[in-house]
């Protein structure tokens, strides 16, 4: 166990709706990322926040968007879903943001658009 | 822009053989690379990473990875393959703006 917490775990929704998938990051790290995984495309890195600011930010759409409250959770919401956003979503924490700093997993969440 | 390329898309090793799963890297200053390993249905796994020092890195389960700054490069490597290590398998970089970016995945099948 990753320490890492991910909800929903699987989430079928039809195409058109919006879905908000949520992400614990381990005690005490400050950094949350989230990561795309697509068969087709690999792990794609979709955005980064560091103590509820974004830090750094990837191939995500603008039909996506995520943010990092106070307490630290994060949140990833997908709108105007399109069969084609159908995907293992990750969500990663580290304890910084800096470069020798590995990051640690939580088990997805699978999205399924139909 | 920083990248990894892992040029194999799936390496077949004979259980008890040693296992080699490749990866190259570019980066511009200071390359931070990690290993992991993802089973079905699982999460990524951090297995090892390369900061600084001994270009021989050792990780987790057994595994190690060889950093090699003139061929740009840091395989996967373990002595002795277990069936039980058939998984997929990312190599990836922290780039300068401090996101993880991850190779395509090797597929790694050991053999009984």
């Amino acid at each position: 166990d990753s320490g890492v917490t991910q909800t929903p775990k699987h989430l079928i929704t039809a195409t058109g709706q919006r879905v908000t998938l949520r992400c614990s990051p381990r005690s005490g790290d400050l950094s949350v990322y989230w990561y795309q995984q697509s068969l087709d495309q690999g792990l794609q890195f979709l955005i980064q926040y560091y103590n509820g600011e974004e830090r750094a930010k990837g191939n995500i759409l603008e039909r996506f968007s995520a943010q990092q409250f106070p307490d630290l959770h994060s949140e990833l919401n997908l709108s105007s879903l399109e069969l084609g956003d159908s995907a293992l979503y990750f969500c990663a924490s580290s304890a910084t943001h800096t470069s020798g700093t590995e990051a640690f997993f939580g088990q997805g969440t699978r999205l399924t658009v139909v | 822009a920083q990248s990894v390329a892992q040029p194999e898309d799936q390496v077949n090793v004979a259980e008890g053989n040693p296992l080699t799963v490749k990866c190259t890297y570019s980066v511009s200053g200071n390359p931070y690379l990690f290993w992991y390993v993802q089973y079905p249905n699982r999460g990524l796994q951090f297995l090892l990473k390369y900061i600084t020092g001994d270009n021989l890195v050792k990780g987790s389960y057994g595994f190690e990875a060889e950093f090699n700054k003139s061929q740009t490069s840091f395989h996967l490597k373990k002595p002795s393959a277990l069936v039980s290590d058939s998984a997929l398998y990312f190599c990836a970089v922290r780039d300068g703006n401090d996101k993880i970016i991850f190779g395509k995945g090797t597929r790694l099948h050991i053999l009984p």
